[in-house]
């Protein structure tokens, strides 16, 4: 597509459920990131991928957040047992390699936990 | 990690006015960018600019890679430039990993 798509854009869920946001970068880009937006702060790091791997996980933030990125392309960042704290904006961003070259963002997803 | 620091951290302009961002960092970078986050949330590239000048439109910017810190001018501001204007960096310690400064709260009055 002409940008990095995110869905859903919105999720409501409650304490202890499990969540999956998908995010499809734009086509050709190999690195693609998640980050994550709270209220009032700037986007914090929490993995990239470099092709299929996870080349850097070190911001995520406990092992109730793990994310996929099976055939290179579309990733998927998954949450379990989701707590009121996890509430804030992913950001997915793609480049077209990691060591060169601008990132570009999704429109984000948002999440609440009730 | 690296550390980025934006000035001011609020700014209300009137519509016309000029104004000048400002990013410092604590190490060497090889990746800047600045962003244009809007009232929906959505990040805007604006500029690529790990060092030199660029220009577009109403918007430059400058990097000193060598006296770390980046400038944004804003010409002639209008009222569609509000929002927060990021300040993002990636050094060779940390492939992959943009650092946002905390950002720039502007505010553009008619």
């Amino acid at each position: 597509g002409a940008g990095v798509s995110q869905t859903p854009s919105n999720k409501v869920t409650e304490k202890g459920k499990y969540v999956e946001l998908r995010c499809d970068p734009i086509s050709g880009h190999t690195a693609l990131y998640w980050y994550r937006q709270s209220l009032g702060q700037g986007p914090e790091f929490l993995i990239y991928f470099q092709g299929t791997g996870a080349a850097d996980d070190s911001g995520l933030p406990n092992d109730r957040f793990f994310a996929v990125r099976p055939e290179g392309s579309v990733s998927t960042l998954k949450i379990q047992r989701t707590e009121r704290g996890d509430s804030a904006v992913y950001l997915c961003a793609s480049s077209p390699g990691t060591f060169t070259g601008e990132l570009f963002f999704g429109e984000g997803s948002r999440l609440t936990v009730l | 990690g690296i550390q980025v620091e934006q000035s001011p951290p609020d700014l209300i302009l009137q519509e016309g006015a000029n104004s000048t961002l400002r990013c410092n960092f604590s190490d060497s970078v090889n990746n800047l960018q600045w962003f244009h986050q809007n009232p929906w949330g959505q990040l805007i590239n604006l500029f690529y600019i790990p060092s030199g000048t660029k220009q577009n439109g109403r918007l430059s910017a400058t990097t000193v890679a060598t006296e770390r810190y980046s400038l944004l001018y804003i010409s002639s501001s209008q009222t569609t430039d509000s929002g927060v204007y990021f300040c993002a960096v990636m050094t060779t310690d940390s492939w992959g990993k943009l650092q946002f400064g905390a950002g720039t709260q502007v505010v553009v009055t008619p």
